[in-house]
């Protein structure tokens, strides 16, 4: 079955430091994406990615890179991460054409 | 720019009660609307989805209908179960503007009491 997954699925960082959370999907989709979830404010878009070795900013990519080195996985990266950061995030995937998304299990950050 | 309204916070029923949680949208063009749910530790599930006016989606025992009148869509179910326990999302895709992006509502807690 055709699957998203994450890595790690929880992390303890410390502010300023450096996050790097991985995602990797075998849907063979085009299209990658990254949330983050937020009582209170649902899921929200923050970079987003049609092809390997491109990405796009979605609605709240401050404080956030993405990477996309090929088709299969997406890096969401944190170059100083804020406690402001602390927050469940999301992969999905989606074929070209479609707008369905497929979710990943969620990487739990927990900044101090 | 897009946006999404659903019920706020949480919804208590008991089993064999009668869901409805309220979805309306704020779109430009004709958007497809979504369901999705999430139980709790995983991430969320594409429940169904419609594309036109009057459609209806369903699975597994919900069902809501487009209506681009009241920009609607709201989710039903005749009778919950305990299982039915996890948050919903309703979403939508701007598909004229062809990014495959969703924009999802703030999502509404279900709690069903045996």
């Amino acid at each position: 079955e055709a699957a998203v997954t994450q890595s790690p699925r929880s992390k303890v960082a410390v502010t300023g430091g450096k996050v790097t959370l991985s995602c990797h999907q075998t849907n063979n989709h085009d299209y990658m994406y990254w949330y983050r979830q937020d009582t209170g404010h649902g899921l929200r878009l923050i970079h987003y990615s049609y092809v390997a070795d491109s990405t796009e900013k979605g609605d709240i990519p401050d404080g956030y890179k993405a990477s996309r080195p090929s088709q299969e996985n997406f890096s969401l990266i944190l170059e100083l991460a804020s406690l402001s950061q602390t927050a469940v995030y999301f992969c999905a995937s989606s074929d070209l054409g479609q707008d369905t998304q497929y979710f990943g299990p969620g990487t739990r950050l927990l900044v101090l | 720019g897009d946006s999404v309204t659903q019920t706020e916070g949480q919804v208590a029923l008991s089993e064999e009660d009668f869901l409805t949680i309220h979805c309306n949208y704020s779109a430009s063009g004709y958007p497809a609307l979504f369901w999705y749910v999430q139980y709790p530790g995983e991430g969320p599930q594409f429940l169904f989805r419609a594309s036109r006016d009057k459609e209806k989606g369903s699975s597994r025992g919900f069902e809501a209908t487009y209506n681009k009148e009241t920009t609607s869509f709201h989710l039903q179910k005749a009778s919950v179960q305990e299982s039915d326990s996890a948050v919903y999302y309703c979403a939508l895709s701007n598909t004229g503007a062809n990014t495959g992006k969703l924009t999802f509502g703030h999502g509404t807690i279900l709690r069903v009491h045996p």
